[in-house]
């Protein structure tokens, strides 16, 4: 089946700090993944969609300089946080749709929990 | 506010009996989906029923729609300890969108 990959697992590190979060489809080409963000105990808030070749488009709310997103090629989108500071810590998940006939969907990876001190 | 909202908000059985699960929604929607997420853990997707389907089944799930009612139920038939995690229904319009969750545990 399609599995998307997410790296890294967990990030800890101090207020100021940019930290980058990749999102990979390893078996097959996505030209739109997904980033979302959960809070615990809530649902996943979509904060923007990342788009090959394209801008990506960020959700109301989302700042679109404080979220950083990637899609430089079809198997990779990365999310960068910058200057990150404690409200920023969440757990952030990535997903994809296989494209194809009847595709819908959607493969997420395993998530990053992101810890900023 | 979200499209999706689960009921219960947490469910706790004993392993052998079946747990449904109840989600409820706003808008039309294209199809309604069924994820499961294990603690710490991204979601997998479970089940899709879409708008003109009634009920649909996967192994020991099954979904139904009533779109009349605005509503979608998932079924455990079964249930097992591995069962045991968060399930969230999502209805996708133009994206998808995640209700809150439903806290399932399996009691061995």
């Amino acid at each position: 089946g399609a599995v998307v990959s997410q790296h890294p697992s967990r990030v800890i590190c101090k207020s100021g700090t940019s930290v980058k979060i990749e999102c990979r489809s390893l078996d097959f080409q996505a030209t739109t993944m997904f980033w979302y963000r959960q809070f615990p105990k809530q649902s996943l808030m979509l904060m923007a969609t990342s788009n090959e070749g394209s801008k990506a488009t960020y959700e109301q709310g989302v700042e679109k300089d404080k979220f950083l997103i990637n899609h430089a090629s079809l198997t990779l989108s990365t999310l960068t946080v910058t200057s990150a500071h404690p409200e920023d810590s969440s757990f952030y998940i990535c997903s994809a749709t296989n494209p194809g006939p009847g595709a819908l969907a959607q493969h997420f990876g395993d998530g990053t929990r992101l810890s900023i001190l | 506010s979200q499209q999706g909202e689960e009921d219960p908000q947490a469910l706790s059985i004993q392993e052998g009996e079946n747990a449904t699960m109840n989600c409820s929604y706003k808008t039309s929607i294209n199809n309604l989906q069924w994820y499961r997420q294990n603690s710490g853990r991204g979601l997998v997707h479970l089940i899709l029923i879409r708008s003109n389907e009634r009920e649909k089944h996967s192994g020991r799930l099954r979904v139904t729609l009533d779109t009349s009612k605005k509503s979608s139920s998932l079924l455990i038939t079964a249930s097992r300890a591995a069962d045991t995690a968060s399930y969230f229904c999502a209805t996708d319009v133009s994206k998808l969108t995640f209700g809150k969750g439903i806290t399932l545990s399996v009691r061995p």
